[in-house]
């Protein structure tokens, strides 16, 4: 069984820093590139970065270009997503999300989301 | 990027047909066929209902079809039934290895 397991979410000051991580089972974590998404309260899904399956290359949105940080470790499963100086407008639960098996296109599988919030 | 256009809402009794479109531009919708649909219900993660325009996943009932005509693409619920009730989100390659998510639909099951 296919699943995915986030933590590292909580409550930070303006300006503060958080790291996410992703742990995964069911499936062959290395050969699948994986996605954070996010979702403000109330809100939509955001697309925020996605990774390559050996992590060399990897894809931010626009809004958190440059604060945050993608990353892998194929030996231990995980993905993780540092982000720093955190902004209000980034308070969202965040979700990580495996590449789709029948389009690289989609997300097939998603776990149940880290809530981070930016208070000042 | 901006984020594709969808209702706000759609409504239909049980057994009717919905649609849910979902309209962006040359550069993400009608630029690729890599449109995909998710359901989300209250307090729970998204689960993947269409990929790549109009495919379904192993387990998604045939009652959920998904189509594109130049920068619009859809969602249709056919039989809807009131476990169908949920928000709906399309998704979009938009090129450089980015994407994009639709504003959201809320579907009631009157």
């Amino acid at each position: 069984e296919v699943q995915l397991l986030e933590s590292g979410g909580g409550l930070v000051q303006p300006g503060g820093s958080l790291r996410l991580s992703c742990a995964v089972s069911g499936f062959t974590f290395s050969t699948y590139a994986m996605r954070w998404v996010r979702q403000a309260p109330g809100k939509g899904l955001e697309w925020v970065s996605s990774i390559s399956t050996g992590g060399s290359a990897t894809y931010y949105a626009d809004s958190v270009k440059g604060r945050f940080t993608i990353s892998r470790d194929n030996s231990k499963n995980t993905l993780f997503l540092q982000m720093d100086s955190l902004r209000a407008e980034d308070t969202a639960v965040y979700y990580c999300a495996k590449r789709g098996d029948n389009s690289a296109y989609s997300q097939d599988y998603w776990g149940q989301g880290t809530l981070v919030t930016v208070y000042s | 990027q901006s984020a594709l256009t969808q209702p706000r809402s759609v409504s239909g009794s049980p057994g009717q047909s919905v649609t849910i479109s979902c309209t962006g531009t040359s550069s993400d919708v009608g630029g690729y066929n890599y449109v995909s649909w998710y359901q989300q219900h209250p307090g729970k993660a998204p689960k993947l209902m269409i990929y790549d325009v109009s495919n379904r996943p192993s387990g998604v009932p045939d009652r959920f079809s998904g189509s594109k005509s130049g920068n619009t693409a859809s969602l249709t619920i056919s039989g809807l039934q009131a476990e169908d009730e949920a928000d709906y989100y399309c998704c979009s390659y938009a090129g450089s290895s980015s994407y994009v998510f639709g504003t959201g639909t809320k579907v009631t099951v009157l």
